[in-house]
């Protein structure tokens, strides 16, 4: 089973500040990866799919990378909107992994 | 616009079955373009992918959970459903119903707004 480990756990940060999310798998995967935006009380809302393809409707200032087993979502300018948790989500053989998650607080 | 309804007790007794539907509208569910999942999340915890159906009824589940899982899909009814077998309070949490493209790089979405599931003693 691939485990998928996000670092940090916990982020805080300030409106217009640039945060970068890791996403790091146990083994050497394919771009199968999603990443996801949840606010308390809310279902997750897809931001990112195959790595770095962006959903219709997310702001660019969301972006996604992969290196090798590390995968990289990007918010460029914080907005206060963009205060939650992210997932990443990792797809292989059929099988579903989602990360542990990084939740994003304002400083 | 598609939306997912999630439906089903809000309390179950240990050792008991956990029984939700998730019912579709604003589109089919016998599609051979999607999958159809269940997610949980316990609370103040991470995502758990439960597993996933196929409009033709294939399964996928999550090895955690294969011994006590069971989804079911309905496309008369354009609905597919879950059991989860001898609950536990660690079953306790919020379950989600989601769609997701059969292509591997997609990702879940849209998601129904959860309900909640509670085990108790």
């Amino acid at each position: 089973d691939i485990q998928l480990t996000q670092s940090p756990s916990f982020l805080s940060a300030s409106v217009g500040d640039r945060v970068t999310i890791t996403c790091r798998a146990s083994q050497v995967v394919t771009s199968y990866l999603a990443w996801y935006q949840q606010k308390p009380g809310k279902a997750p809302n897809l931001l990112i799919y195959g790595a770095s393809t962006l959903q219709t409707g997310v702001p660019s200032r969301f972006s996604g990378s992969r290196s090798g087993t590390e995968f990289t979502l990007t918010i460029s300018s914080l907005q206060p909107e963009d205060f939650a948790t992210y997932y990443c989500q990792q797809l292989n053989s059929y099988l579903i992994a989602f990360g542990q998650g990084t939740r994003l607080e304002i400083k | 616009q598609l939306q997912l309804q999630e439906s089903g007790p809000g309390l179950v007794r240990s050792s008991e079955t956990l029984s939700l539907t998730c019912t579709v509208s604003g589109g089919s569910i016998n599609s051979d373009t999607y999958y159809w999942g269940w997610i949980r999340q316990s609370p103040g915890k991470g995502l758990e992918w439960i597993g996933s159906i196929y409009y033709t009824g294939d399964t996928y589940y999550n090895p955690s959970f294969k011994s006590r899982i069971t989804m079911s899909i309905d496309t008369s009814k354009n609905r597919f459903s879950l059991r989860l077998s001898s609950v536990t309070a660690a079953d306790t949490a919020v379950y989600y119903c989601a769609r997701r493209r059969i292509e591997l790089w997609a990702g879940f979405d849209p998601w129904g707004q959860g309900s909640l599931v509670t085990v108790s003693s």
